[in-house]
């Protein structure tokens, strides 16, 4: 166990459809990062929170969202699912508040079908 | 801006050989490097980080990765792999500022034969 928990670990869903995956991280860790796993695009970077505040986008699409709330742990939406957007959804946490940076845990990811 | 570079998409190898799997990055400044591993149907963990110090740096389950600032490698090698070692191996690198950046490489299929 990582310490960053992801909900649902499996979520299948059809084209047009709107889900919601859910990140929370591991535990006294500010930082939340979103990444797109898949065989054609490999590991791509969504999108990062820091303490309740968007830090920094990466190829996010607009159908896309997320937010980090009080309790630090963090959402990603996305809406008019279509097939490509089949994936692994890995979420990360980092940054314990004075601890300096030691990279990232990863979650176990949500695997994401769209039928 | 970074980069990483993982020029072997898929390595193959006997169980119990060696194996090296390697890591080139480009920055402009200073940077913190990392192996991650993914087994199937898993997230990724760390494998070892490089943030200062000794430029050769010993992680979990036997490996090790040396930084050469000057070829800009952060290769990562084991002297004798296991069948379980198979799995996909990614590089990382983050600038050493405050954006708790980390910038993957396309990552490396290590396949072990027996």
């Amino acid at each position: 166990d990582s310490g960053v928990t992801q909900t649902p670990k499996h979520l299948i869903t059809a084209t047009g459809q709107r889900v919601t995956l859910r990140c929370s991280p591991r535990s006294g860790d500010l930082s939340v990062y979103w990444y797109q796993q898949s065989l054609d695009q490999g590991l791509q970077f969504l999108i990062q929170y820091y303490n309740g505040e968007e830090r920094a986008k990466g190829n996010i699409l607009e159908r896309f969202s997320a937010q980090q709330f009080p309790d630090l742990h963090s959402e990603l939406n996305l809406s008019s699912l279509e097939l490509g957007d089949s994936a692994l959804y890995f979420c990360a946490s980092s940054t314990s508040r004075g601890s300096g940076f030691y990279g990232y845990t990863f979650g176990s990811g949500t695997r994401l079908t769209v039928v | 801006a970074q980069s990483v570079t993982q020029l072997d998409s898929q390595v193959p190898v006997f169980e119990e050989a060696p194996v090296e799997l390697r890591c080139n990055y480009s920055s402009s400044v200073s940077v913190y490097l990392f192996w991650y591993v993914q087994y199937p149907n898993q997230g990724l963990q760390l494998l070892l980080k490089y943030l200062s110090g000794s430029t050769l740096v010993k992680g979990i389950n036997g490996f090790e990765a040396e930084f050469n600032k000057s070829q800009t490698s952060f290769h990562l090698r084991k002297p004798s792999v296991h069948i379980s070692d198979t799995a996909e191996y990614f590089c990382a690198v983050s600038p050493m500022d405050s954006s708790y950046k980390l910038i993957f490489g396309s990552g490396t299929r290590l396949l072990v034969r027996p």
